[in-house]
């Protein structure tokens, strides 16, 4: 696609049940970054993906947080229990190319947890 | 520790105005600065961006000024707009990217009166 894909756009959950957050990445972009953004706050760096190596989860909160990316591609994001403080809004990047690199975000994902 | 510090926080700018928003690094190597202008509901969108070879680079209304020696870099928007309200965030970038490919300021909210 032309650009990054991230459903759904918003989520309204209660609080102890499992969510699922999608990226569909930039074809192409082998490095895919997930981000938290708590209101009104920066970004949070959650996870990283690189191609088909090992992601660095260091960023993740808790063991509530994984990550997985399919195939090198789709990426999806799994907040287990969530809870209060898990709303935000999650986004995904992709980084694209060599000597000349820049990241591309999507729109995020809203996650209200009631 | 907080590798980029932005400032103001906030930021009210009578339309015609110049914006300027503020952000120094600590990390010698990072080698990619960008700015992203978010508007509510969406995702961070890259403004403009600056490598450290250049101390200025300019496109339409908005000029980023970099100091390689004094590890600081800013935004400039000339002939500010309303259309220009939003948070803008300062980044960092360092080669190879990485789980920290991409360190980020805390943002400013933009406000341009009419």
């Amino acid at each position: 696609g032309a650009g990054v894909s991230q459903s759904p756009s918003n989520k309204v959950t209660e609080k102890g049940k499992d969510v699922e957050l999608r990226c569909d990445p930039i074809s192409g972009h082998t490095a895919l970054y997930w981000y938290r953004q708590s209101l009104g706050q920066g970004l949070e760096f959650l996870i990283y993906f690189q191609g088909n190596s090992a992601p660095d989860k260091s960023g993740l909160p808790s063991d509530r947080f994984s990550a997985e990316r399919t195939g090198g591609s789709v990426s999806t994001l799994t907040i287990q229990r969530t809870q209060q403080e898990d709303s935000a809004v999650y986004l995904c990047a992709t980084r694209f190319g060599g000597p000349s690199y820049g990241y591309t975000f999507g729109s995020g994902t809203r996650l209200t947890v009631v | 520790q907080q590798q980029v510090k932005q400032s103001p926080q906030s930021l009210i700018v009578q339309k015609g105005g110049i914006s300027i928003i503020n952000c120094a690094y600590e990390n010698t190597a990072f080698d990619y600065f960008p700015w992203y202008q978010q508007f509510p509901g969406k995702g961070p969108a890259l403004l403009i961006a600056i490598r450290p070879d250049v101390s200025e680079k300019k496109e339409g209304r908005f000029t980023i000024s970099f100091n390689k020696s004094a590890k600081q870099f800013s935004l400039h928007i000339m002939d500010s707009q309303p259309g220009d309200s939003a948070t803008y965030f300062c980044a960092a970038s360092r080669p190879g990217g990485g789980a920290d490919g991409l360190t980020f300021g805390k943002g400013t909210h933009l406000i341009i009166q009419p």
